[in-house]
């Protein structure tokens, strides 16, 4: 079976660093994705990682390690408009369909 | 440019009643998924489609049909509506299953059943 695991909730300030956690157990792995997604709104394709380590788009970074079966999300500079829902989903098993853990809400505070 | 629309954006219907969910992309995208989202469950696969005439289940088919004539439509169907089906749908369709092609998602429908 596949199973993720994020945490449900997180808070941290504006202009801070923050660090989204999910690990994973899949039969088979083919890439992570980080998805966000602001209330009411659809999901948005934030970064992939297949290979073990760091991957860095401008504030954001997503780590992997596939030994650990372990990625974060590193969001720097914090902004009030950072505050959504961040998702993890794998890509990995008999199917090769992605699976989504169940996100972790972030509330960023002035 | 388009993208992917889904129709209607809201919906509220009755138990028993059939309903339709439309799914339109423009990006001649060969993958197409359908998903809920639930509070404590995520997004779930429900039906996803690798091209035209080809359908197969995902995590929680039961009680929807989809099918897919054309590569640009995937309509979702509720053919007897359920309570437990009220929830938010997302369409989304990817250029395909290659390792690193990212899903695309549209707004969403949130259907109601009462």
């Amino acid at each position: 079976g596949q199973n993720i695991d994020q945490p449900t909730e997180m808070t941290a300030t504006e202009g801070a660093i923050v660090q989204i956690n999910c690990t994973y157990q899949t039969s088979g792995f083919n890439g992570l994705f980080w998805y966000q997604q602001h209330a009411g709104e659809a999901p948005t394709f934030l970064s992939y990682n297949v290979l073990d380590g760091l991957e860095e788009k401008g504030r954001f970074s997503s780590f992997l390690s596939r030994s650990k079966g372990y990625s974060y999300l590193l969001l720097k500079e914090l902004q009030m408009k950072d505050s959504a829902s961040y998702l993890c989903a794998v890509k990995g098993g008999a199917t090769n369909k992605l699976i989504f853990g169940t996100g972790t809400l972030l509330a960023v505070q002035p | 440019d388009a993208g992917i629309t889904q129709s209607p954006r809201y919906k509220i219907t009755e138990t028993g009643r059939q309903v339709t969910l439309m799914c339109h992309q423009t990006w001649s995208h060969s993958y197409m998924f359908w998903y809920r989202q639930d509070l404590g469950h995520g997004l779930r696969l429900i039906y996803y489609s690798a091209a035209a005439d080809i359908t197969d289940k995902g995590e929680v088919p039961d009680g929807y049909v989809v099918s897919r004539s054309k590569t640009e439509n995937f309509p979702l169907t509720l053919e007897s509506a359920t309570r437990s089906q009220t929830s938010v749908y997302f369409c989304a369709s990817s250029v395909q299953t290659g390792p690193n092609q990212p899903q695309h998602f549209g707004d969403g429908t949130r259907l109601s059943i009462l």
